[in-house]
């Protein structure tokens, strides 16, 4: 079956250490985004890919970091620099250029920073 | 930054009630408006996609509009089940990423 598929699940790391969230589709989608939720708020954009080998800035990019190496792949790090990483994180994939196509999202991660 | 806006914040039906939510957004750079159901312990679905002006989209109890004109977007489920209860979440498409709005959380009791 298609998917996109996130681990862990859940994400616990001291202050001061940067982590990886792992983000795979194997839907053939050329589009990935990284989201994050806070309690009472929205989806915010953190990082998006159109296409292999590139990725754009979305509204709270800072203190994290993005690669998209394989179309399948595009693992988020949240660094140090990131002053509230407590979070839920969502990843989704999108069919390239088909605005008109729905995201597909994973089941999320939820990082815990103490 | 570009504002999605949805309304109301949350809302409580009786099952079989009849009920409406509001997504207004940009109409500038506009491309396409979704719609997604977010179900607790789930990930978000996607209901549905639209992309031009005067566009009605149904799936079953649940239909939407969209204005794009004077950018804004209306969500109907007719008869509501307690199986309808979730976060729904608007997001509209501009140039090339989609924001989302903060969601309508939707109780319905039986």
């Amino acid at each position: 079956d298609g998917g996109i598929t996130q681990s862990p699940k859940y994400l616990f790391r001291k202050e001061g250490q940067n982590v990886t969230l792992s983000c795979e589709q194997n839907l053939n989608h050329d589009a990935m985004y990284w989201y994050r939720q806070d309690p009472g708020q929205g989806l915010r954009l953190i990082y998006y890919s159109q296409i292999v080998n590139d990725f754009q800035k979305g509204d709270i990019a800072e203190g994290y970091s993005v690669s998209r190496e394989k179309k399948e792949s595009f693992p988020l790090t949240v660094t140090s620099a990131q002053k509230n990483p407590t979070a839920f994180y969502l990843c989704a994939s999108q069919a390239r250029g088909l605005e008109g196509s729905p995201l597909h999202f994973g089941n999320g991660t939820r990082l815990t920073v103490t | 930054i570009l504002n999605v806006e949805q309304s109301p914040q949350s809302l409580h039906v009786q099952e079989g009630d009849s009920t409406n939510f509001t997504c207004s957004f940009p109409s500038s750079n506009f491309y396409a408006l979704h719609w997604y159901r977010w179900e607790t312990a789930k990930s978000p679905e996607a209901l549905f996609v639209m992309t031009l002006n005067g566009d009605e989209k149904k799936k079953g109890r649940i239909s939407a509009t969209l204005n794009t004109k004077e950018g804004y977007s209306y969500l109907y489920i007719k008869g509501s089940q307690p199986e309808d209860s979730a976060t729904y979440l608007c997001a509209s498409f501009h140039t090339d990423k989609l924001i989302f709005g903060t969601g309508t959380r939707l109780q319905v009791f039986p």
